[in-house]
C-alpha cells in the first residue's frame, strides 16, 4: 500500500499551457503539503493545508492553485506554465499536533519539465 | 524562511567507514530531523530529535543535537553501498507555524 501517492510522476509539458498534479494520503493524517525541488535538490515548502484548510502559503506565484477537497486530498495546479517552473514538486502528509510537527511521509515525487 | 546548511556539501568514502553529516540552522526550533532521498525517489523519514534532547540513536544513525550552537549531526556508521543518497537536515519551529524547512542536503557516496 502506496502511503503518499502522486501522480503524474512526470510531465513534459509547453510554455504557457496548464496542468495539474494530484495526490492522496491514505495514512489519516490532518496535514497536506506542496514542496518543489529544484535542480540543485534544494527543497522548498509551498503551501500546507489541515482539514482542507490552507495554513501555509509560501511567496508562491498565483499561477499555482492548490486545492483540498478532503484531508486525504490535496492538488497542485499550476497555470501559464513558465521554464522556471521545471523541478520535481513533492506532496507530503503528516500528523501535526497544534504547531508541532512530527515526521513527513513524502510521496515519489512528480517530475515537471517545461520545454 | 531561513533554511538549514548542510556540511559537506558532498562525501565519498569506502564501504565500511564511517560518514559524518553536519547541519547549521538559524532560528529556534522544536524538533530537528533527518531524511534520505535515494536518486529519482521521494525523501524518506530517518529520525527525530526533540530540543530538549541532546543525542538519539536508531540502528546505524546517530544524531547529535547542540542548540546552544544551533547544530546537528549525522553519523552513519560502518557505512554500504546502500547508504548511497542525499541527506536532509529538517527543522520544526514554531515560530514558522510548526514547518517544516529543509536544509540543501549532503550527498554521499559509499564505494564497494
Amino acid at each position: 500500500d502506496t502511503a503518499v501517492s502522486q501522480t503524474p510522476k512526470y510531465l513534459v509539458t509547453q510554455m504557457g499551457n496548464d496542468k495539474s498534479i494530484k495526490c492522496e494520503q491514505n495514512l489519516g493524517h490532518d496535514t497536506m503539503y506542496w514542496y518543489k525541488q529544484d535542480s540543485k535538490k534544494f527543497l522548498k515548502i509551498m503551501f500546507s493545508y489541515n482539514n482542507k484548510e490552507l495554513i501555509i502559503n509560501e511567496t508562491v506565484p498565483n499561477r499555482f492553485s492548490p486545492k483540498s477537497p478532503d484531508k486525504a486530498h490535496l492538488n497542485l495546479h499550476i497555470n501559464s506554465l513558465e521554464l522556471g517552473d521545471s523541478a520535481v514538486y513533492f506532496c507530503a502528509s503528516s500528523q501535526v499536533t497544534g504547531l508541532y510537527t512530527g515526521e513527513l511521509f513524502f510521496g515519489e515525487g512528480s517530475r515537471l519539465t517545461v520545454l | 524562511s531561513q533554511q538549514g546548511e548542510e556540511d559537506p556539501q558532498a562525501l565519498s568514502i569506502q564501504e565500511g567507514e564511517n560518514a559524518t553529516m553536519n547541519c547549521s540552522y538559524k532560528t529556534s526550533i522544536n524538533n530537528l530531523q533527518w531524511y534520505r532521498q535515494n536518486s529519482g525517489r521521494g525523501l524518506v523519514h530517518l529520525i527525530l530529535i526533540r530540543s530538549n534532547e541532546r543525542e538519539k540513536h536508531s540502528g546505524r544513525l546517530r544524531v547529535t543535537l547542540d542548540t546552544s550552537k544551533k547544530s546537528s549531526s549525522l553519523l552513519i556508521t560502518a557505512s554500504r553501498a546502500a547508504d548511497t543518497a542525499s541527506y536532509f537536515c529538517a527543522t520544526g519551529d514554531y515560530n514558522q507555524g510548526g514547518k517544516l524547512i529543509f536544509g540543501q542536503g549532503t550527498e554521499l557516496s559509499v564505494k564497494p
